[in-house]
């Protein structure tokens, strides 16, 4: 099955500087990357994701790289504020039709320092 | 995006008791929904796919006849957790599929056994 594996656990950053976080994943089949914002004791929320066919994606502070050959995307979030602070989550595709699944990463903690 | 609805928000059983938990798509129909759990500070872990209209699909190591799962319309699925034991006691979020790819949380149960 597929693994995702995602670095680093945890990430300290000064207000304003920018973060990034990394994922690589096993099944070369995988044809969708989402990214979760998960603050403590709430539910993950989607923030950005990409397809296979597209390398790069951006909204605002946010982007998102992805090199298939490799396996691996990155999560990069510019000008960091407080308000980012908050765990992530990579994730890869897994199947298809009603054998489709999402497998997550461990998460990163991100805390962004005023 | 989607909205997820989820219920109860919190509950609280005694052991050798079960408990239901509603998950909602409220602006969407989702013909699968899924159910995971949360350890503290842990990742996602996923329990099963709910397709409408068909039995769902256990991953490995869960247990079907302790988390039942009726995904009876394309708007709710449910979670029961039958004979819950203090080690039940967890984080529990589903979420529902919108389109081929992205996937939308509820706001999880908290779910204690005492």
């Amino acid at each position: 099955g597929e693994n995702v594996e995602q670095h680093p656990s945890t990430l300290s950053v000064q207000e304003g500087d920018s973060a990034v976080i990394k994922c690589t994943y096993s099944d070369s089949a995988s044809n969708y990357f989402p990214w979760y914002k998960q603050e403590l004791g709430k539910r993950p929320q989607l923030i950005i994701d990409i397809r296979s066919n597209v390398g790069e994606k951006k909204d605002q502070r946010i982007a998102v790289t992805l090199n298939k050959t490799a396996k691996h995307f990155s999560l990069h979030i510019t000008e960091t504020q407080p308000e980012d602070s908050a765990v992530y989550f990579c994730a890869a595709t897994s199947g298809g039709g009603s054998n489709y699944k999402l497998t997550f990463g461990k998460g990163t903690l991100l805390t962004v320092n005023p | 995006g989607a909205v997820v609805s989820q219920h109860p928000s919190r509950v609280i059983c005694k052991s050798g008791t079960s408990v239901k938990i509603e998950c909602r798509s409220l602006d969407f129909q989702a013909t699968t929904m899924f159910w995971y759990r949360q350890f503290p500070k842990k990742s996602l872990m996923l329990m099963a796919t709910s397709n409408e209209g068909s039995k769902a699909t256990y991953e490995q190591g869960v247990e079907k006849d302790k988390f039942l799962i009726n995904h009876a319309s394309l708007t709710l699925s449910t979670l029961t957790v039958t004979s819950a034991h203090p080690e039940d006691s967890s984080f529990y979020i589903c979420s529902a599929k919108q389109g081929p790819y992205e996937q939308y949380f509820g706001p999880g149960t908290r779910l204690t056994v005492t």
